[in-house]
């Protein structure tokens, strides 16, 4: 059973532009919502990272937007720029110090010059 | 502070052999887990520990053995590889404090592919 659903797959972005990509959860229990970022041969590293109190958390040109009613969250980056090809993975948890992070299966994002 | 460091960052295995892939971390975070990533099946966890001599099974633990002696390693053992274990190997860590909401730091990865 996935918990998190993540779409789309890829996605193609002129440089400049808006990437957006979304998840969406099942456990009504998850209450923190992080996006890790991960570039080729590298380890996954935290982007940005949301509660449920709040609607939207913005640093520097990525944005988060949560909405608990739907359960659905998505990661917004601005002005889109070909250092932000990454692949991006939405997660997961609840708020306990044993709880392990359950991720999407990912967004491999290009952004083209 | 090196963070989360992972040995080997490459392996080739042949079915049936078994190896050990090495996690250290130098920040004394209690949290420590691994993951496997896929092609198109994200990361998913197969071990984690919350503390020295405390370890518990994720996602995915068929096939592998941990163990937690000390705060700083957490080692991933598999004892007869299979074709279906090649994959890149995560270690992370965290504190157990605050909740899960701690940042979790991976390492660098190790790539093992069985023949």
């Amino acid at each position: 059973q996935q918990q998190v659903k993540q779409s789309p797959q890829s996605l193609i972005v002129q440089k400049g532009g808006i990437s957006i990509i979304n998840c969406a959860y099942e456990n009504t229990a998850f209450d923190y919502f992080p996006w890790y970022q991960q570039f080729p041969g590298k380890g996954p590293a935290l982007l940005i990272a949301i509660r449920p109190d709040v609607s939207e958390k913005k640093e520097g040109r990525f944005t988060i937007s949560f909405n608990k009613s739907a359960k659905q969250f998505s990661l917004h980056i601005m002005d889109s720029q070909p250092g932000d090809s990454a692949t991006y993975f939405c997660a997961a948890s609840m708020n306990s110090g044993y709880s392990t992070l359950t991720f999407g299966k990912g967004t491999m994002l290009l952004v083209s010059p | 502070n090196a963070g989360v460091t992972q040995t080997p960052k490459f392996q080739v295995l042949k079915t049936g052999q078994s190896m050990t892939l090495q996690c250290a971390q130098d920040m004394n975070h209690e949290y420590m887990s691994w993951y496997r990533q896929d092609p198109g099946m994200g990361l998913r966890l197969i071990h984690y520990s919350v503390g020295a001599g405390i370890t518990d099974q994720g996602e995915v633990p068929n096939g592998y053995n941990v163990s937690r002696s000390t705060t700083e390693d957490f080692p991933l053992r598999l004892l007869s590889a299979a074709p279906s274990q090649t994959s890149v190997y995560f270690c992370a860590s965290r504190l157990l404090s605050s909740g899960g909401t701690d940042t979790q730091y991976f390492g660098p990865g190790t790539r093992l592919t069985v023949l």
